[in-house]
């Protein structure tokens, strides 16, 4: 069974401080790894992903995310973190064989609180 | 282009009655996913539909049900509606289903109340 694991329920922040959300994942298999944000009152909007290659991803909003096999890890990061940040971060998992690929599994979520 | 769209967005029903929500996914994407989300449980897979066939299933009861027709929009249905069915229900489209690294694209939910 796939699985993920966001250890911080909230993470805070000051504006202008560079901010790591954690995220660890566990699968039988190569992993699919994501990451969404939700605003209040909104769907997720997807953030970005790690699919193979270069361990380090960027993505949307000056985020990005670090792959690292050995520790089943994809820490979400952001150099400089603004106030518009604060939101509600999922980190989510697949695994694909031989084409077929298995659900999306999101972690429990971990909420951002960047104050000036 | 437009992205996904969920309807209703609000809906309150009373207990022992169904619902149908609706998904119509971004233009040319095939595979169409439900969640269900609330703060005790978190964001709950129900179904996923590639090709107007159901790909993946989540561990909800049979009350719970879905259909993708040849257009690519969804349908889910809730039969028999218990208080523990209120939460936030999400759609997600995405190109594909197959090989699994396409991202998903999220509606803006449809938030149904059972009383």
């Amino acid at each position: 069974a796939q699985s993920v694991a966001q250890p911080e329920d909230q993470v805070n922040v000051a504006e202008g401080n560079p901010l790591t959300v954690k995220c660890t994942y566990s699968v039988s298999g190569n992993p699919y790894l994501f990451w969404y944000v939700q605003y209040p009152n909104r769907g997720l909007q997807f953030l970005l992903k790690y699919i193979t290659g270069d361990n380090l991803v960027k993505g949307s909003y000056g985020f990005e995310a670090e792959f690292n096999k050995s520790q089943t890890s994809f820490h979400l990061k952001k150099p400089s973190a603004l106030v518009s940040d604060s939101a509600l971060y999922f980190c989510a998992v697949r695994v694909s064989n031989t084409g077929t690929a298995s659900k999306l599994t999101f972690g429990t979520g971990t909420r951002l609180q960047v104050t000036l | 282009k437009a992205g996904v769209t969920q309807t209703p967005r609000y809906l309150i029903k009373t207990r022992g009655q169904q619902v149908t929500l609706s998904c119509s996914p971004i233009s040319g994407h095939r595979s169409v996913s439900w969640y269900q989300q609330t703060p005790g449980q978190g964001l709950q897979f129900l179904f996923e539909y590639f090709s107007e066939t159901q790909r993946n299933k989540g561990n909800f009861p049979g009350r719970f049900s879905g259909r993708q027709f040849s257009n690519s929009r969804s349908e889910m249905n809730v039969s028999t509606l218990e208080l523990g069915d209120s939460a936030l229900y999400l759609c997600a489209s995405s190109l594909s289903f197959q090989g699994g690294w396409y991202e998903q694209y999220f509606g803006p939910g449809t938030r149904l109340t059972v009383t």
